[in-house]
């Protein structure tokens, strides 16, 4: 089993609805992170979680809303999905622990596509 | 604001060549530098990080980087090209103890002929 699960994997729906994405890990880490990508761009920051009560918004957050449920369990939401929210995103988690350099390891992705 | 910034977005090489994806990073303060490779369908692994010490990194598959602070750099290498080494690669720097907050480039996509 993936360390990193992240569902659903594919999703099609239509302008205005609403959409969650959600992450579990199994590897014990307490940071967790939503990244998208988009061809062309690599991979840009949503939001981010250093621990359950600590939520922080990345560098495209408008549009999105996270909630960090458990220390394992982050999941992110698209309250009324617009076409240009279609693509690629990422959960990822990573440690607090000096000398790792906040190696983040990765979800296998949620491909969504706004009609 | 960090950037990261990939020297060409698609690196067409034949099997057996050198391969050498160029990344430079931006952060003024020491970073902790990254290369991901991601296949297709798949998600980002890790191929390897320089966070102090040696500057030349080692990392999965054959593939090293070097970091030279001069030149603000980070390029990856690997001498002997594998069809198996198709995929696009991701350079990424966090800067201080910005731990996992990482800034990506737009990414290489590495074709390999036969």
């Amino acid at each position: 089993d993936a360390d990193v699960t992240q569902t659903p994997r594919n999703r099609i729906t239509k302008t205005g609805k609403r959409i969650m994405l959600e992450c579990s890990q199994t590897k014990g880490h307490d940071r967790m992170y939503w990244y998208r990508q988009d061809p062309g761009l690599g991979l840009r920051l949503i939001y981010y979680s250093f621990d359950v009560k600590d939520i922080n918004k990345g560098e495209i957050s408008d549009g999105y809303s996270v909630s960090r449920q458990a220390q394992a369990k982050f999941s992110l939401s698209l309250e009324s999905a617009i076409p240009n929210q279609t693509a690629l995103y990422f959960c990822a988690t990573s440690e607090t622990r000096r000398g790792t350099g906040g190696e983040l390891f990765f979800g296998e992705g949620s491909r969504l596509t706004v009609l | 604001a960090q950037s990261v910034t990939q020297l060409g977005s698609h690196v067409s090489v034949s099997e057996g060549a050198l391969v050498l994806l160029r990344c430079n990073y931006s952060s003024s303060v020491p970073p902790y530098l990254f290369w991901y490779v991601q296949y297709p369908n798949q998600g980002l692994q890790l191929l390897l990080k320089y966070t102090t010490g040696a500057t030349l990194v080692k990392g999965i598959n054959g593939f090293e980087a070097e970091f030279k602070k001069s030149e603000t750099s980070f390029h990856l290498t690997k001498p002997s090209a594998h069809m198996s080494d198709a995929a696009e690669y991701f350079c990424a720097e966090t800067g201080g103890t910005s731990y996992g907050k990482l800034t990506f480039g737009q990414g290489t996509i590495l074709t390999v002929h036969p």
